[in-house]
């Protein structure tokens, strides 16, 4: 069954350094998001994306997130300058439409850890 | 309100018993409630779904019952097994994105 992979599965960063998750949605799928998961918290919706722009994005998502698709098969988180609170779980997912019913695929997340 | 609502935090059934896990919402713009079963080191993996122009659907020992006059729905799991043992988050969807539930940590004992 083809699934969501990502990479790396956990990342050490020192604060105020540039990181970068990367993800292969699952190749007919459409519409991408991430999603983070603060430990032992509720997993949030960051951003989804579609036809090569950002689609929604939440509160959290602010100018330090951004999100690309730099060729056919990887989407992109980047945090541009990393801040201890963004050490949590960072799920890729991705669906083949948007319209509900339509179910959300998701990675196995990396584990990013902010010192 | 763009809140999802879940509980117990945590249960323990028997090996053999039901496990009921129940969800509320206010926000009537959710039109689709998937639940989501998520194992250690994993990602969240699609249980099972229901609209809410549907009362029950049923996929094997997991049933999903949605009350959409008082805006509740919950997760039944027949039969538990001890490879049951999982975080369970329930959903809805709105606008494009999936709002999760805080989890329930659900532990079947053997």
């Amino acid at each position: 069954e083809p699934e969501v992979t990502q990479t790396p599965s956990h990342q050490v960063t020192q604060m105020g350094q540039e990181v970068i998750l990367r993800c292969v949605p699952i190749s007919n799928h459409l519409y991408f998001y991430w999603y983070r998961q603060i430990l032992g918290q509720k997993v949030e919706f960051l951003v989804s994306f579609y036809n090569n722009e950002i689609s929604e994005k939440s509160e959290i998502f602010d100018d330090q997130f951004s999100v690309e698709r730099p060729d056919g098969s990887n989407f992109t988180l980047k945090i541009r300058s990393t801040k201890l609170e963004d050490s949590a779980m960072y799920f890729c997912a991705s669906s083949e439409q948007t319209v509900n019913n339509q179910p959300q695929h998701f990675g196995d997340g990396t584990r990013l850890s902010i010192l | 309100q763009q809140q999802v609502k879940q509980s117990p935090q945590s249960l323990i059934v028997q090996k053999g018993g039901i496990s009921i896990i129940n969800c509320a919402y206010e926000n009537t713009a959710f039109d689709y409630f998937p639940w989501y079963q998520q194992f250690p080191g994993k990602g969240p993996a699609l249980l099972i779904a229901i609209r809410p122009d549907v009362s029950e659907k049923k996929e094997g020992r997991f049933t999903i019952s949605f009350n959409k006059s008082a805006k509740q729905f919950s997760l039944h799991i027949m039969d538990s097994q001890p490879g049951d043992s999982a975080t369970y988050f329930c959903a809805a969807w709105v606008g494009g994105k999936l709002i999760f539930g805080q989890g329930t940590e659900l532990s079947v004992k053997p």
